[in-house]
């Protein structure tokens, strides 16, 4: 399995702020995928972010709301950028560890903006 | 593209009875098919994936799943819940099947609720 922490776990935001989550990994992984789960709703793929190079944005999303980094291979941050209520979700960080190809998560970063 | 229809959005059922939780998808490539259970103020914990062989998995908790290509389905079943399987529960696909699986696309979800 893989160990995944998230930091903050939760948090109250002004709106207008900008908050940044990191994603530590207890190991090296390739690619480190970041998620959003709006309140009562599924999950939904904000990026792919690769060790090396610019993050890789789903559609809907965009890098000057989300910035992301990955200095190395087991660290990642996730910034949402001036936030308002409707940015109010759980993020998740998530990797691809074999073997098997299994994705493990994150426990998440619940964020709400006020 | 690739969807996934949970099709309950939620299950009530009594502690002890089976469950099936349902799963259909829509893909024009082969996928990798996943069913992930999030507890109440928690993360999103695997409970079983099928890559590829046996189409009926096993995973964790006592819960199984069975890969039908024809009616590309992948419904989640459990012979006797407990009060401690209330979740969310969600399926998810791969869009390739191939390689690059983080990126899943996922359904609705599924709330089981457990009564005694």
């Amino acid at each position: 399995s893989a160990v995944i922490s998230q930091k903050p776990s939760r948090d109250i935001c002004q709106r207008g702020t900008s908050l940044t989550i990191q994603c530590q990994v207890d190991s090296q992984v390739t690619m480190m995928f970041w998620y959003r789960q709006q309140p009562g709703q599924s999950l939904t793929l904000i990026a792919t972010a690769n060790q090396g190079s610019e993050a890789t944005y789903e559609s809907g999303f965009v890098i000057d709301k989300f910035p992301i980094s990955r200095p190395n291979l087991t660290f990642s941050t996730l910034t949402v950028s001036n936030m308002s209520p409707e940015d109010s979700s759980i993020y998740l960080c998530s990797v691809e560890r074999d073997p098997g190809n299994t994705i493990y998560f994150g426990e998440g970063s619940w964020l709400t903006v006020v | 593209a690739q969807s996934v229809t949970q099709l309950d959005s939620q299950v009530p059922v009594f502690e002890e009875a089976p469950v099936e939780l349902r799963c259909n998808y829509s893909s024009s490539v082969s996928v990798y098919l996943f069913w992930y259970v999030q507890y109440p103020n928690q993360g999103l914990q695997l409970l079983l994936k099928y890559l590829s062989g046996s189409t009926l998995v096993k995973g964790i908790n006592g819960f199984e799943a069975e890969f039908n290509k024809s009616q590309t389905s992948f419904h989640l079943r459990k012979p006797s819940v407990h009060i401690s399987d209330t979740a969310e529960y969600f399926c998810a696909v791969s869009p390739d099947g191939s390689g690059n699986t983080g990126k899943l696309i996922f359904g609705q979800g599924t709330t089981l609720q457990v009564k005694p």
